[in-house]
């Protein structure tokens, strides 16, 4: 049963553009997170956020920022794509922070 | 610093054989160990996560025992399937704020 949304699913667009990648979850947690998981699988943490709470800010480009309007929700933003964010982004949640991990089904970005 | 580290690539066996694919980390502090199993087109999911009170994590015929001596947490089962094969990823979190995987093994298991 599906726990963590993500839309969309699939986006395709341009060097340069900017996008928005949304999730949300139904578990009633306190953490988001949000992940890249590259072409040879490698899965790195971008952001977490406990309770609206930015707490873990690992060092991606500046072009990267999450959003969160509640607990329930934590968008991603990547202003002026480049051709190496092409990847799949992994949302996930968990009941307290470094607690079991529950993750959508993830955003496949594709930048030509 | 947090750090997570899985030897195979990949690892290749026959149905029926046994599984164990190892995880090493390294943590300033008692860390949680987990275990997540991602198959083709799905998201990755919790397989195991290490107890407190050193009891030896099961499911679906995995097990995985958190040995801090030699800071491990191997994923092992007796009886490969084919229905295994995907991929396993070995993840820790830490309470210094670090969340931090493994670069992942994948599993074939060949009938």
């Amino acid at each position: 049963e599906t726990a963590v949304f993500q839309t969309p699913n699939y986006h395709v667009t341009q060097v340069g553009n900017e996008v928005s990648f949304n999730c949300k979850q139904t578990l009633g947690h306190d953490t988001m997170y949000w992940y890249k998981q590259d072409s040879k699988k490698l899965l790195k943490i971008m952001f977490s956020y406990n309770n609206k709470q930015l707490i873990v800010n690992e060092t991606v480009p500046r072009r990267f920022s999450p959003q969160s309007s509640d607990k329930a929700h934590l968008n991603l933003r990547i202003k002026s794509v480049e051709p190496e964010d092409s990847a799949v982004y992994l949302c996930a949640s968990s009941r307290d922070w470094g607690d079991t991990q529950y993750f959508g089904p993830g955003t496949r970005l594709l930048v030509l | 610093g947090d750090s997570v580290t899985q030897t195979e690539g990949l690892v290749t066996l026959t149905e029926g054989l046994p599984v164990m694919l190892n995880c090493t980390y390294q943590s300033t502090y008692s860390p949680f160990l987990f275990w997540y199993v991602q198959h083709l087109n799905e998201a990755p999911k919790l397989l195991l996560k290490s107890f407190t009170d050193n009891k030896r994590p099961e499911h679906q015929g995995f097990h995985a025992t958190l040995h801090k001596s030699s800071s491990s947490f191997h994923l092992q089962k007796s009886s490969a399937q084919l229905s295994d094969s995907a991929l396993y990823y070995c993840a820790l979190s830490s309470n210094t704020n670090k969340v931090v995987f493994g670069t992942g093994t994948r599993l074939q298991v060949l009938p």
